[in-house]
């Protein structure tokens, strides 16, 4: 069974830029969560969708948004990116049967803002 | 509302010595507790889980930890490092009907030869 997959895995973008990254869950998962992991912070959890619907959502500005498909795949979004925005975000999936199932997490993709 | 405080941001043990990391929550309900390991350039992957019954947990790769609910506490231990163990080791908590997990801030193990 194919894990988590996170594409790209590298990017290089500039202030001001819009950037899209994607994730794949494994097949059958329909909850999708999305984290940024910084040095400073640790992991901070971004949004999570279950069935194309956002259904929890952190502490982030309006400028970081996301999406589901009906085949479950994630994108998330980040709009007028600034220094700070660069980190590693993760994407991981889980089957969703309850608080106590664990998550699968993809390899991430590492964002430079320059 | 829940949180979790992992003491050390870094923790050095040489190879063959004990290893324990430590992880205190916050909860207001029984919680369910995690430990993840991420080794460089990698997503995270789960070490152990605790749900409910043994608050002893033995998970992958010989580690294991014990819930304390008087202390609360999920430490995790190894009694021999390898050079292998070295990553970044992260605690989570989830409790009260919420899906999402909160991480601690990592903390990253070094093993010297």
């Amino acid at each position: 069974k194919a894990g988590v997959t996170q594409t790209p895995r590298y990017l290089i973008k500039t202030r001001g830029q819009q950037v899209t990254l994607s994730c794949s869950p494994i097949s059958g998962h329909r909850s999708v969560s999305w984290y940024q992991q910084t040095p400073g912070q640790g992991l901070q959890f971004l949004f999570e969708y279950f069935s194309e619907t956002q259904r929890n959502k952190g502490n982030f500005p309006g400028r970081f948004s996301g999406r589901q498909f009906s085949n479950s795949r994630s994108e998330m979004n980040v709009s007028t990116l600034e220094l700070g925005d660069s980190a590693l975000y993760l994407c991981a999936s889980s089957t969703d049967r309850g608080t106590n199932e664990k998550l699968f997490f993809g390899s991430g993709t590492q964002l430079s803002v320059l | 509302a829940q949180s979790v405080t992992q003491l050390g941001s870094h923790v050095s043990v040489s190879e063959g010595a004990l290893v324990l990391l430590r992880c205190n929550y916050s909860s207001s309900v029984p919680p369910y507790l995690f430990w993840y390991v991420q080794y460089p350039n990698q997503g995270l992957q789960l070490l152990l889980k605790y749900t409910t019954g043994a608050t002893l947990v033995k998970g992958i790769n010989g580690f294991e930890a014990e819930f304390k609910k008087s202390e609360t506490s999920f430490h995790l231990t190894k009694p021999s490092a390898h050079m292998s163990d070295a990553a970044e080791y992260f605690c989570a908590v989830s409790s009260g009907g919420s899906y999402i997990p909160t991480f601690g801030r990592g903390t990253s193990l070094i093993v010297h030869p």
